[in-house]
């Protein structure tokens, strides 16, 4: 089974600029999860997408936004980007089932100048 | 709110040496869910093991053990006979399993770097 897939790997913007990130999950998997890593920060999360819904969201502006297919394929979307949003971006995927374990994408890493 | 801590870190061993990694959790639910990941320098975080709170008996998968006591709220994790390619960061997290909560998500510790030096 393949993995997680995510594109672009790697992302260069400047400030002002909107960046769209792309996570195919797991074959199978409906839940498609997304988490932000800087090394002041740590591993956060930002939402979570079951069957198209956006069935939970953490703590971050709503300059980031996302979606997902009804082939379960998720999209996040951050506008106006600051210099503080340069990070590696990662996306999980699950069942969706809260007993099941996340599974991770290789992460895009993007870089705001 | 859950909250996980893990105090060390960074670790540096001599291949060979066994590396215990400790996370201490925070939560008010009695189910729950707690993962070990792996973070190799390429970034992916990589799923080592699983645990619920209903089963403390711990285990060992080839070089890997883990220690679970809910009456400390500890979830140990143990690599045994360490390698060079253990080399990573490692991740603790914490995910609440209640049946009518929206809270889908991990909420991870700040990781343990472990260096494995030949």
């Amino acid at each position: 089974k393949a993995g997680v897939t995510q594109t672009p790997r790697y992302l260069i913007k400047t400030r002002g600029q909107q960046v769209t990130l792309s996570c195919s999950p797991i074959s199978g998997h409906r839940s498609v999860s997304w988490y932000q890593q800087t090394p002041g920060q740590g591993l956060q999360f930002l939402f979570e997408y079951f069957s198209e819904t956006q069935r939970n969201k953490g703590n971050f502006p709503g300059r980031f936004s996302g979606r997902q297919f009804s082939n379960s394929r998720s999209e996040m979307n951050v506008s106006t980007l600051e210099l503080g949003d340069s990070a590696l971006y990662l996306c999980a995927s699950s069942s969706g089932q809260r007993t099941d374990t996340q599974y991770f994408g290789p992460g895009t890493r993007l870089t705001v100048l | 709110a859950q909250k996980v801590t893990q105090a060390q870190t960074e670790i540096s061993v001599v291949e060979k040496e066994d590396v215990t990694l400790d996370c201490v959790y925070e939560t008010r639910d009695t189910t729950y869910y707690l993962f070990w990941y792996k973070q190799p320098p390429s970034g992916e975080l990589v799923f080592l093991i699983r645990r619920n709170s209903f089963d403390e008996q711990n285990e060992i998968s080839g070089r890997y053990s883990w220690n679970f006591q809910k009456s400390t709220s500890s979830f140990n994790f143990t690599i045994t006979a360490s390698q060079v390619v253990d080399s990573a960061v490692y991740f603790c997290a914490l995910s609440e399993a209640r049946v009518r909560s929206n809270d889908y998500k991990l909420s991870f510790g700040a990781g343990t770097t472990v260096t494995v030096r030949a």
